[in-house]
């Protein structure tokens, strides 16, 4: 069975420019979750998405959004990249809300 | 809502020593419990969790973890290290029912010496 994939795996980013990351849950999972880690900093939980439908966001600016699709992939956006949103990105899946199985992560670093 | 101590940022164990990480939590009923590993540039890998009943809880790679009450508390251990554990070990704590967010402590750095 494939685990949470994350793409891409690197992505480097000028100040000001929009970033997309995707993530792809382990199959039959619904809920997809996105953290942010920052050095230093732990994980700091951004969204959470279940069927398909934005069920709850952490204290992150507007400009971090993202969405669900029918098959349950996610996608996450920053737009007007700032500085100090250089960090690792962590999707993880869950099957029943409880356990969650995370991807390896898209280190994003805007110069 | 609630809340998750790591007191330690840093832990620096000889190999085949033994092992206890700190986990403290906030929360007015019994909730969730995990921890979870992360190899570096990888993602997070659950080592185990509690639910409910037993307060011993055993999980993959020899390590196991027990639930105090009394003290809101959730400690890692590990009879034997061994150099693969070094890592850093995050606790996570999340609440039944509702909006279930799991959230996570800011992760204790294992050092494991020869």
């Amino acid at each position: 069975e494939a685990g949470v994939t994350q793409s891409p795996t690197h992505l480097i980013k000028t100040r000001g420019q929009q970033a997309t990351l995707r993530c792809s849950p382990i199959s039959g999972h619904t809920s997809v979750y996105w953290y942010q880690q920052a050095l230093g900093l732990g994980l700091q939980f951004l969204l959470w998405y279940d069927e398909g439908e934005e069920r709850n966001r952490g204290n992150f600016p507007p400009r971090f959004s993202g969405r669900q699709f029918p098959n349950y992939s996610s996608e996450l956006n920053v737009n007007a990249l700032e500085l100090e949103d250089s960090a690792l990105y962590l999707c993880a899946s869950s099957p029943e809300g409880r356990r969650l199985f995370f991807g390896s992560g898209t280190q994003l670093s805007v110069l | 809502a609630q809340s998750v101590t790591q007191p330690d940022i840093h832990i620096t164990v000889s190999e085949g020593a033994s092992l206890e990480l700190r986990c403290n939590y906030s929360y007015g009923a019994t909730p969730y419990l995990f921890w979870y590993v992360q190899s570096p540039g990888q993602g997070l890998q659950l080592l185990l969790k509690y639910f409910s009943g037993d307060t011993l809880v055993q999980g993959i790679k020899g390590f196991e973890a027990e639930f105090k009450r009394s003290q809101s508390s959730f400690n890692l251990r590990k009879p034997s290290v061994h150099w693969s554990d070094a890592a850093e070990y995050f606790c996570a704590v999340g609440a039944p029912g509702g909006s279930y967010i799991p959230t996570f402590g800011r992760g204790t750095s294992l050092i494991v010496h020869p």
